[in-house]
């Protein structure tokens, strides 16, 4: 069974804090993508990568893909309270079918 | 932009009644939607992929008579949990695909008493 573990489970920090989410596997994804989820909804996507050692830059998140496509993080500077919520890393297992990983749940305090 | 919507968002039902969960492609065809199934503070896990036209794809561990999978059109896939029991309560969500980006519906809270 593929498995994409990510660490840490659980973060909390002061606000403009930076901190760095890893999401780890031992199989190659062909693409693999970020989503935040707030409580009682759905993930929404936040960037894809797709080439191993890509790096993608939204506003204060840095995304990586690594270069054998089996890892990734993601890199948030100066945290907000707004960026508190579920962070998700899915890897594409072909034909878009996602496995999600374990999930990073992140708290910001003002 | 592309919109996946799901319906109901919350339900609460009697311990062996039937749920129907609804996902629809507001604004693109998909022939191709997924369901997970989310516990409390866990991750998605994919319980199935339903192609329309032909019969849904479970992962492993999914029973399928219990999680019925229809779908009929290209805009529309369903999800019904027969015989509901309280180990069935969980948040469900559906995607679809859209132009190489996958669309998540908003969830269903499922509460079984």
């Amino acid at each position: 069974t593929q498995l994409l573990e990510q660490s840490p489970q659980f973060l909390s920090i002061q606000e403009g804090e930076n901190l760095t989410v890893y999401c780890n596997s031992s199989s190659v994804f062909s693409s693999l993508q970020w989503y935040r989820q707030e409580p009682g909804e759905g993930p929404v996507l936040l960037v894809t990568v797709v080439t191993g050692g890509e790096v993608k830059k939204l506003k204060r998140l840095t995304f990586q893909f690594g270069d054998a496509r089996k890892d990734s993080s993601l890199h948030i500077t100066a945290a907000q309270p707004g960026d508190t919520g579920l962070y998700l890393c899915a890897g594409d297992r072909g034909t878009y079918k996602y496995i999600f990983g374990t999930g990073t749940r992140l708290k910001v305090l003002a | 932009g592309a919109v996946v919507s799901q319906h109901p968002s919350w339900v609460i039902c009697k311990s062996g009644t039937s749920v129907k969960i609804e996902c629809r492609s507001l604004d693109f065809q998909a022939t191709t939607m997924f369901w997970y199934r989310q516990f409390p503070k866990q991750s998605l896990m994919l319980m199935a992929t339903s192609n329309e036209g032909s019969k849904a794809t479970y992962e492993q561990g999914v029973e399928k008579d219990k999680f019925l999978i229809n779908h009929a059109s290209l805009t529309l896939s369903t999800l019904t949990v027969t015989s509901a029991h309280p180990e069935d309560s969980s948040f469900y969500i559906c995607s679809a695909i859209g132009v190489d980006i996958q669309y998540f519906g908003a969830g269903t809270r499922l509460s079984v008493l």
